[in-house]
């Protein structure tokens, strides 16, 4: 079995800061997502990556920006926090899109004050 | 576009009783259709997938898909209170872009 990690657990910053968030996962998958969810409700493509160096945007993409260097990590940065987008961000890898499982890492709270 | 829509928003079901939600999606390519699982404070995790017409049993869960009017279902059979959580389901296609979910039956079993 592998796993996904997310640092931080909790990320506080201000208002208009750039802020970062990292993933993590040794299941040597392709694929890594981040996905956003407000309040316990539905997850929200941000961006996707099928391979080292790829970026795919999703609906959610405006103001965030992403990077894979690496095979095995993904990171997302928020580029000017707001308020309004206090929520759970959630990392994901897998074999390939599609027809494929996702494995979620447990997610990090943004909150800004 | 895939839009994806799932009811009721929120369950409660009392211990041993049945769940039943329904999803329903708008992309006719769609393939394949996952459920998803969220405990509280935890990321989502893959519950079961069917890819054909028909019902698709694994325990005490049961899927439901019928591709022609758009619709999928899961029912939990027997309902237990570590069966409370967020459900999400999530159509998508081989070769497709990543996998867009629903948005969420909260299901809350009563002791």
């Amino acid at each position: 079995g592998g796993i996904i990690t997310q640092t931080p657990k909790f990320l506080i910053g201000q208002e208009g800061q750039k802020l970062t968030l990292k993933c993590q996962q040794n299941f040597n998958h392709d694929t890594m997502y981040w996905y956003r969810q407000d309040s316990g409700k539905g997850l929200r493509l941000i961006y996707y990556s099928i391979t080292e160096n790829d970026l795919q945007k999703g609906d959610l993409s405006e103001g965030y920006d992403a990077s894979r260097e690496k095979k095995s990590s993904f990171s997302l940065t928020v580029t000017s926090a707001q308020k309004n987008e206090m929520a759970v961000f959630l990392c994901a890898s897998s074999t390939g899109t599609g027809g494929n499982t996702l494995y979620f890492g447990e997610g990090s709270r943004l909150i800004v004050v | 576009q895939q839009k994806v829509q799932q009811s009721p928003e929120s369950l409660i079901v009392p211990e041993g009783g049945m769940a039943s939600l329904n999803c329903t999606f708008s992309d006719r390519n769609s393939q394949y259709f996952w459920w998803y699982r969220q405990h509280s404070g935890e990321g989502p995790k893959a519950l079961m997938s069917i890819f054909s017409n028909g019902d698709k049993k694994e325990g005490r869960f049961t899927a439901h898909l019928n591709k022609a009017s758009l619709y999928v279902s899961l029912h939990i059979k027997d309902s237990q209170p570590s069966d409370s959580a967020l459900y999400f389901c999530a159509p998508s296609y081989q070769g497709g872009r990543a996998l867009i979910f629903g948005t969420g039956t909260t299901v809350s079993v009563s002791p």
